[in-house]
């Protein structure tokens, strides 16, 4: 079993959607969870950082965390064409700053207008 | 705007030649930089951890030989992919620890396509 599990789509959506992405792991020491949002053959852009269970939001971006179940969940309210890009989840044992972080396959999305 | 800057963002060059990535942290001093190689709808895979002033890192089944790093500065490293083969094309990126706002920042990325 891989460390993180992430549905490489592509998912396929109309503009104003909610779209939710979703990351599942199997190790117990992450502690720190982020996504990632990657323009076609651009570097990877953060965008959201949780540490805790709960939700963080950060305008149209929510980020779930459920250490329980060890399911990690990116919701974009009111989605745009602009958002089309490949979201990473991506996670590590000693924070965002830490090389040691485990990135997810990545889920295309495509927001139609 | 961007933080790290990565070039060339695009590089097509025969088999056998060598070619090299710079990595630059532009409003920071990064003492530590990163390499990792990205194919198609696969996850990043991290190579190497570049120490300015000391030996890369390399990650298991990296070569050594085949992917020279060098960190000469706190603002710069670089990466050469010697003796280019096909099976080496591929996306590479950089990243840099800013130890101010404890985050990594990417930079823009280096399509390789070795002929």
């Amino acid at each position: 079993q891989k460390e993180v599990e992430q549905d490489p789509g592509p998912l396929s959506v109309p503009e104003g959607a909610i779209v939710s992405l979703n990351c599942t792991y199997s190790n117990s020491a992450f502690q720190y969870f982020m996504w990632y949002r990657q323009y076609s053959r651009k570097g990877p852009e953060l965008l959201m950082y949780t540490y805790s269970s709960g939700n963080k939001e950060d305008g149209r971006f929510t980020a779930q965390v459920d250490k329980s179940s060890k399911y990690i969940s990116l919701f974009i309210r009111d989605s745009q064409p602009s958002d089309s890009a490949t979201y990473l989840c991506a996670m590590s044992r000693s924070g965002a700053g830490s090389y040691q972080l485990t990135f997810g396959k990545g889920t295309k999305l495509s927001v139609i207008p | 705007g961007a933080v790290v800057s990565q070039h060339p963002s695009r590089v097509i060059c025969k088999s056998g030649t060598s070619v090299k990535i710079e990595c630059r942290s532009l409003d920071f001093q990064a003492t530590t930089m990163f390499w990792y190689r990205q194919f198609p709808k696969k996850s990043l895979m991290l190579m190497a951890t570049s120490n300015e002033g000391s030996k890369a890192t390399y990650e298991q089944g990296v070569e050594k030989d085949k992917f020279l790093i060098n960190h000469a500065s706190l603002t710069l490293s670089t990466l050469t992919v010697t003796s280019a083969h096909p099976e080496d094309s591929s996306f590479y990126i950089c990243s840099a620890r800013d130890p101010r706002r404890e985050k990594l920042f990417f930079g823009s990325g280096t399509q390789l396509s070795v002929l």
